[in-house]
C-alpha cells in the first residue's frame, strides 16, 4: 500500500529552527508537496519538490531524496504565527495525491 | 480571501435530514475536488470533476452526492448520514486534473459538519 509518515505533532520555541519530517512509500513519485494549515483555515500552498535537492523560499526551505523516499519542511526564525499543522502530499506514478495526516506544530514563546 | 468559498462553515444535522454544501471558485480553475478531513487522519479524497465532468469517485457511500453545474461551482448534496460522517469537509480547485507541473490546489475553509 501507499504510505506517508510525518510526526504527529511538534513543539518548538520562538525564533529557533524546526524540521519536519515527511517520509513515503508510494507507486511512482511525480512530486511532493508540503501545505499549511491553521486551525479552522484552508490549506494553503507552501512548497512543491520534484528534483532532489533544497529549495529555498524565504523563511522556509523543502528539501527531497527521491532515492530515500524522504523530505523535510525547514522552518527558520520562528514566529507565533507559524503554530499551524503542516501536510505532505506526494503525487504518485497515476497522478493520486497521497496525503499524510499532517503534523501540528506548536510553538512557544 | 482564499479564492474559495465554502458555506455554510458549519452545519450540523440529524442523520434523516437533506442538506447541501456548496463551494465556488472565481480563479478561472477548471477542476474542482471533494475532500474529507477528519482529525489525525490524511485527507481523503471524495470526488473530482474535471472540465465539468466526474472523473474521480473514491468509493463514496451513496448518501454523498456531488453536482458540477458548471466550472465554478461545487456542490455536496447529504442524505440519511451517519454520525461517522461527522467531518470538515474540504473544497479544492486547481488549473488541471493533476498531471501537468505542480497543479497546486486552492482550498476553501471548509464545511465542518456535525450529524447527529
Amino acid at each position: 500500500g501507499q504510505n506517508i509518515d510525518q510526526p504527529t505533532e511538534m513543539t518548538a520555541t520562538e525564533g529557533a529552527i524546526v524540521q519536519i519530517n515527511c517520509t513515503y512509500q508510494t507507486s511512482g513519485f511525480n512530486g511532493l508537496f508540503w501545505y499549511q494549515q491553521h486551525a479552522g483555515e484552508a490549506p494553503t500552498f507552501l512548497s512543491y519538490n520534484v528534483l532532489d535537492g533544497l529549495e529555498e523560499k524565504g523563511r522556509f526551505s523543502s528539501f527531497l531524496s527521491r532515492s530515500k523516499g524522504y523530505s523535510y519542511l525547514l522552518l527558520k526564525e520562528l514566529q507565533m504565527k507559524d503554530s499551524a499543522s503542516y501536510l505532505c502530499a506526494v503525487r504518485d506514478g497515476n497522478y493520486q495525491l497521497i496525503w499524510g495526516a499532517g503534523t501540528k506544530l506548536i510553538i512557544k514563546p | 480571501e482564499t479564492g474559495v468559498t465554502q458555506t455554510p462553515r458549519h452545519l450540523v444535522m440529524g442523520m434523516t435530514n437533506k442538506k447541501s454544501l456548496k463551494c465556488e471558485q472565481h480563479l478561472g480553475h477548471n477542476a474542482m475536488y471533494w475532500y474529507k478531513q477528519s482529525a489525525k487522519k490524511p485527507l481523503e479524497l471524495m470526488f473530482v470533476y474535471s472540465l465539468e465532468e466526474r472523473v474521480e469517485n473514491n468509493s463514496v457511500p451513496s448518501r454523498f452526492s456531488p453536482e458540477c453545474p458548471n466550472s465554478s461551482h461545487l456542490f455536496l448534496h447529504l442524505h440519511t448520514l451517519q454520525p461517522e460522517d461527522s467531518a470538515l469537509y474540504l473544497c479544492a480547485s486547481s488549473l488541471s486534473g493533476g498531471t501537468s507541473g505542480a497543479n497546486v490546489l486552492t482550498f476553501g475553509a471548509g464545511s465542518r459538519l456535525t450529524v447527529l
